[in-house]
């Protein structure tokens, strides 16, 4: 009974392209968040929701669009992808703004050629 | 700028011994620390926590250990198993509009057999 989840797991598309990764969690949490693990091997906050709300947006190109259709849903879109945006993509959530523990999806691939 | 560092890629050591794993920090609004566990092709999973306030936590065969003044946490797993085989990452964690984690580069432990 997964906790977060994510789909796809892979997404390889060309440059250019515009795709969506979807997260929902099952766990009754109001945060929600994405993250960025890049080839350094790093997770980087990209953005933060709370209720459905835009909490943080963390110096992310505005290609990167999320949306949140309910407290339990965070999909994450991007336009005109570029080589630079392959990465491991990590949908996370926690109980409210002021939790300390996050709970991870497991990930999405995506690989731009 | 690397807030949160772990300086050592990866460390082995054999079934029953302990492991070590080391992280420092620079921002000293960070108040609390936490350790990730992960998988390869899964999302971190957390694993234990420690306030700022406080110099020890334990739980099991885990045992976090803060020293404020050198900016520096560890994590010590006694006895190590081989399932303990995993990427650990250090976050931290600062009180705000949200609790967004600031992840380590993560140490690749190899419990050996």
């Amino acid at each position: 009974d997964t906790a977060v989840s994510q789909t796809p797991k892979y997404l390889v598309t060309q440059m250019g392209n515009d795709k969506s990764i979807k997260c929902e969690q099952n766990l009754g949490h109001d945060t929600m968040y994405w993250y960025k693990q890049d080839s350094k091997k790093f997770l980087k906050i990209m953005f933060s929701y709370n209720n459905k709300e835009l909490i943080i947006n963390e110096t992310v190109p505005n290609r990167f669009s999320p949306k949140s259709p309910d407290k339990a849903h965070l999909n994450l879109h991007i336009n005109s992808l570029e080589l630079g945006d392959s990465a491991v993509y990590f949908c996370a959530s926690s109980q409210d703004l002021l939790a300390i523990e996050q709970y991870f999806g497991p990930g999405t691939r995506l690989t731009v050629t | 700028d690397q807030q949160v560092k772990q300086n050592s890629p990866s460390l082995s050591v054999q079934e029953g011994r302990i492991s070590i794993l080391n992280c420092d920090y620079t921002n000293s609004m960070f108040d609390y620390f936490l350790w990730y566990k992960k998988y390869p092709a899964e999302g971190p999973t957390f694993l234990i926590s420690i306030s700022s306030i406080k110099d020890k936590n334990e739980d099991g065969r885990f045992t976090v250990f803060l020293n404020k003044s050198a900016k520096h946490l560890s994590l010590h797993i006694v006895p190590s198993q081989p399932g303990d085989s995993a990427v650990y990452f250090c976050a931290a964690s600062v009180a705000g509009s949200a609790r967004q984690l600031t992840f380590g580069s993560g140490t690749q432990l190899t419990v050996l057999p």
